[in-house]
């Protein structure tokens, strides 16, 4: 069992406030860091997948960092929204894991009006 | 495209019975997989399935069993149901390795 740490355990922001998250996981045997957002009642939703150390990706107002040497990801999203509300998971897939996904527990965000 | 499906979204079951729960996907992804998710806890990997007529376990296989006669279909059962394997359960595929996993609306099982 591989650790996939993620914080904070939750975060309530104002309407238009930034925030951002961290996942860390094993620097070892790295292979690939994905994120989902995961809204209630319905299913995880993928974000990115990341690869490569120094990886930046961007879709919309929500951008990823990623740092394999040091083992963690940052998770941003600017000007927050109402709709942004949901739980962001991370899951990290290493070469000694046999490839399958070891999620986090998510950072559950809530963006208030 | 129906994109990934379970059957059925709801179960309860007695201890000791046995069910199989389906997975089926229409994106020809190679890869599928199968979690469960509990309060306080991420989602954990049960078993999972890298083509047709391969399996493999997860983080927490014990008490469960999968089959992938089919490439679109990923099957999971108990054979006889404890009330630790109350949980939501949800189905995934994806096209290989790195890349993302599409998930299915997921099944609520109760086991009394």
């Amino acid at each position: 069992i591989l650790n996939v740490e993620q914080s904070p355990q939750s975060l309530h922001v104002q309407e238009g406030d930034s925030t951002n998250f961290t996942c860390s996981f094993p620097s070892s045997n790295f292979y690939a860091l994905h994120w989902y957002r995961w809204e209630t009642a319905k299913s995880p939703e993928a974000l990115f997948v990341m690869t490569l150390n120094g990886d930046e990706k961007k879709k919309g107002r929500i951008s990823a960092t990623l740092n394999t040497k040091e083992g963690y990801s940052y998770l941003y999203i600017k000007g927050s929204q109402p709709e942004d509300s949901a739980t962001y998971l991370c899951a990290y897939t290493g070469r000694d894991s046999g490839y399958a996904l070891n999620f986090g527990k998510g950072t559950s965000l809530l963006v208030t009006p | 495209n129906a994109g990934v499906t379970q059957t059925p979204k709801f179960r309860v079951l007695k201890t000791g019975q046995s069910m199989t729960l389906l997975c089926a996907q229409d994106m020809n992804h190679e890869y599928m997989y199968w979690y469960r998710q509990d309060p306080g806890m991420g989602l954990r990997l049960i078993h999972y399935s890298v083509g047709e007529g391969t399996t493999a376990k997860g983080e927490v296989p014990d008490g469960y069993n999968v089959s992938r006669l089919k490439k679109q279909n990923f099957l999971l059962g108990l054979e006889s149901a404890a009330p630790s394997q109350t949980s939501v359960y949800f189905c995934a595929s994806s096209y290989g390795q790195l890349n993302e996993q599409f998930f299915g609306p997921g099944t609520r099982l109760t086991v009394l």
